[in-house]
């Protein structure tokens, strides 16, 4: 079956400006967990939802936003970019009701200048 | 606040040798404990895991051990090839009292031909 689909691959903003990665996780899977992974700064947790609801959050600003859909797929959103915030997004989608094995996506890369 | 804590952050081995990585974890709640492995360019991978009512499981070259009472758990890789390099990252979970997920910065192993 398909794996997580993160679009798009690659993107290149401008300070001040905003941008959206989409997620679509695995066919079945309702929990999807958003990460930041900078050098040397391992994984950040971003935020989970599961059915369309935020279920946990982690320690970054509210100029990270997400949502998810009826059909689990999800987005994040960062509004005014920092250069700070280039990095891989990685979106991860896991088994109804648990938070174990995830599956990752490929990630975005975000390049801010 | 919670967190894990994985050592070495590089390691570099020969071919046919052995590789260990360790964690150490702070929440005693957490109950599930997998490995991931990052190759250049993709997201993490689930290579193994090991839940908190098993002491060690195996599976081929790549073993993981857990020692629950010093909130420890390690991941063993023996034989050691030139495609096992990568950045391998650690995670406790817990599923009580809310879901919650803590990776470790990850270490970067080389295994030299």
């Amino acid at each position: 079956k398909a794996g997580v689909t993160q679009t798009p691959r690659y993107l290149i903003k401008t300070r001040g400006q905003q941008v959206t990665l989409s997620c679509s996780p695995i066919s079945g899977h309702r929990s999807v967990s958003w990460y930041q992974q900078t050098p040397g700064q391992g994984l950040q947790f971003l935020f989970e939802y599961f059915s369309e609801t935020q279920r946990n959050k982690g320690n970054f600003p509210g100029r990270f936003s997400g949502r998810q859909f009826s059909n689990s797929r999800s987005e994040m959103n960062v509004s005014t970019l920092e250069l700070g915030d280039s990095a891989l997004y990685l979106c991860a989608s896991s088994f109804p009701d648990s938070n174990y094995g995830y599956t990752f996506g490929s990630g975005t890369r975000l390049t801010v200048v | 606040g919670e967190n894990v804590e994985q050592h070495p952050s590089t390691l570099s081995v020969q071919e046919g040798d052995s590789a260990v990585i360790k964690c150490t974890y702070s929440d005693s709640a957490s109950n599930y404990f997998p490995w991931y492995k990052q190759e250049l360019g993709k997201g993490p991978q689930l290579i193994i895991d090991i839940r908190s009512n098993v002491g060690e499981k195996k599976d081929q070259r790549i073993a993981v051990t857990l020692n629950k009472t010093a909130k420890h758990f390690s991941l063993h890789i023996t034989e050691t090839q030139p495609e096992d390099s990568a950045v391998y990252f650690c995670a406790a979970i817990r599923d009580t009292g809310g879901f919650k997920t803590i990776f470790g910065a990850g270490t970067r192993l080389f295994v030299k031909a």
